[in-house]
């Protein structure tokens, strides 16, 4: 069975910290991960990633995958209050028109 | 980027009566959409994946008799709860993904919160 796990469950810093969060994958025919930004409604896509070792960057967010050890990192740097959110990471599932199996998420507050 | 929207935004109904929810791609023509649910504090659940013309794929655990769902054409599929109960309350959100957007990508459109009394 497929499995996406992601750690911490939940995380409080303060404003101006780096966090970094992580997802750990089991998948019997990998394609993607990805990394989604959920507030109070649906999910915002922020990072797409197929090949090992090439980070994506998109302002103080980042994101690394590592095929062989099966994981991502998502890093966000100097934290805002903003970046409060649950964040997903869900692999592609090619075998099923790429639906998502999703991580149960980590719940992410920054205080000011 | 694709856009995808849902129709309605919330709804409260009695238990009993059946809602239907709506899930347009309004840029892009979505040969595949998929249904998904959120419960409170939990992670978001597949339930179906819906391809334009052809019977929707459920997954294991999800009634197909109470969960209709229906891909008539390439910019939209339904989602009708049928016989709705107080357990069926949660976050429903659907995305798509096809013709015009990267492969394995998807858009979520932005949800219908179902409150059942």
């Amino acid at each position: 069975e497929d499995k996406v796990v992601q750690s911490p469950l939940s995380l409080v810093v303060h404003e101006g910290d780096t966090v970094t969060l992580n997802c750990s994958y089991e998948v019997t025919n990998f394609r993607s991960l990805l990394w989604y930004k959920q507030e109070k409604k649906a999910p915002t896509f922020l990072f797409m990633l197929t090949s090992s070792g090439i980070e994506k960057k998109s302002g103080r967010l980042s994101s690394i995958l590592d095929k062989k050890e099966l994981f991502s990192i998502l890093n966000i740097t100097a934290t805002q209050t903003g970046d409060s959110a649950i964040y997903l990471c869900a692999v592609g599932n090619p075998n099923s028109g790429y639906a998502l199996n999703f991580g149960k998420g980590t719940s992410l507050l920054v205080t000011p | 980027g694709a856009v995808v929207s849902q129709h309605p935004s919330w709804v409260i109904c009695k238990s009993g009566t059946s809602v239907k929810i709506e899930c347009r791609s309004l840029d892009f023509q979505a040969t595949t959409m998929f249904w998904y649910r959120q419960f409170p504090k939990q992670s978001l659940m597949l339930m179906a994946t819906s391809n334009e013309g052809s019977k929707a794929t459920y997954e294991q655990g999800v009634e197909k008799d109470k969960f209709l769902i229906n891909h008539a054409s390439l910019t939209l599929s339904t989602l009708t709860v049928t016989s709705a109960h107080p357990e069926d309350s949660s976050f429903y959100i659907c995305s798509a993904g096809g013709a015009g957007v990267v492969v394995n990508e998807q858009f979520f459109g932005p949800g219908t919160r179902l409150t059942v009394l």
